[in-house]
C-alpha cells in the first residue's frame, strides 16, 4: 500500500523544539514536491510549506507564521522528509500531515496539488 | 497572499440533494483550484483538481466548475457517505492557501 507515514509528535513546551518526519512507504519521495499542512483543534487546513525536488534545486518557501522558525529537510537516501520546528508556540498546536501530489509545469511555472497524504503526528505545545 | 472564501461555512442537507459550495479567491488563479473532502479524524481526499477535472477513484456525483475568481463544487446527489467537511485549496502561488471550509450536515 502507497502511504506517508509521520512521527515524531507530541507534548513540548512553549520555546521548545521538535522534528517530525515523513517517509514514504511503497512510494518514493525522490523528485518528489512535499508540502506540510497541519489543523489546529476544530480549525481548518492551514499549509506551513514545502521543498521541491533535489532535481528541481530544492527550495523552501513556508507560510508566515512559522518563516524563520520551522526548517523543511529532505534526505532522499532516507525516503524521508523532515519538520524542524524552534521557538514553538501555542498557537503552533496542531495535527500536522506530509502530502504530496502530481506536478504540473506550464513554461518555467509548476503547480502541484495534493493526492497522497500521511494520517498526521499531533504537536501540543503547552506548559 | 491569496485570499480563498469559501461559503457557506455550514450546510444542512438531506440525503438526494443537490448541493453547491462556493469558493472565492481574492485574485484570479486561472484553473488552479482543488477540492479536498475530509473527515473526523482522518486526512483530506482530493475530489476535485484543476477546477473541474475529477480524480480517479471519486463519484460521478462530485464535479467541480469556474475559472479565474469564482469557483463551484457540486453533489449533485448526498450520499450517507458525503456528510463531512470540504476545502477549496489554491496551488497557483505560494502561500498556498485553504478556504475555511463548508460543513455538510444531516438535516
Amino acid at each position: 500500500e502507497v502511504q506517508l507515514v509521520e512521527s515524531g509528535g507530541g507534548l513540548v513546551k512553549p520555546g521548545g523544539s521538535l522534528r517530525l518526519s515523513c517517509t514514504g512507504s511503497g512510494y518514493s519521495l525522490n523528485n518528489a514536491w512535499m508540502s506540510w499542512v497541519r489543523q489546529a483543534p476544530a480549525k481548518g487546513l492551514e499549509w506551513v510549506g514545502h521543498i521541491k525536488s533535489n532535481t528541481d534545486g530544492g527550495p523552501t518557501d513556508y507560510a508566515a507564521p512559522v518563516k524563520g522558525r520551522f526548517t523543511i529537510s529532505r534526505d532522499d537516501s532516507k525516503n524521508t522528509l523532515y519538520l524542524q520546528m524552534d521557538s514553538l508556540k501555542t498557537e503552533d498546536t496542531a495535527v500536522y500531515y506530509c502530502t504530496t501530489g502530481p506536478k504540473t509545469t506550464v513554461v518555467t511555472q509548476s503547480y502541484y496539488y495534493f493526492d497522497l497524504w500521511g494520517r498526521g503526528t499531533l504537536v501540543t505545545v503547552s506548559s | 497572499d491569496i485570499q480563498m472564501t469559501q461559503s457557506p461555512s455550514t450546510l444542512s442537507a438531506s440525503v438526494g440533494d443537490r448541493v453547491t459550495i462556493t469558493c472565492r479567491a481574492s485574485q484570479s488563479i486561472s484553473r488552479w483550484v482543488a477540492w479536498y473532502q475530509q473527515k473526523p479524524g482522518k486526512a483530506p481526499k482530493v475530489l476535485i483538481y484543476k477546477a473541474s477535472s475529477l480524480e480517479s477513484g471519486v463519484p460521478s456525483r462530485f464535479s467541480g466548475s469556474g475559472s479565474g475568481t469564482e469557483f463551484t463544487l457540486t453533489i449533485t446527489s448526498l450520499q450517507p457517505d458525503d456528510f463531512a467537511t470540504y476545502y477549496c485549496q489554491q496551488y497557483k502561488s505560494y502561500p498556498l492557501t485553504f478556504g475555511g471550509g463548508t460543513k455538510v450536515e444531516i438535516k
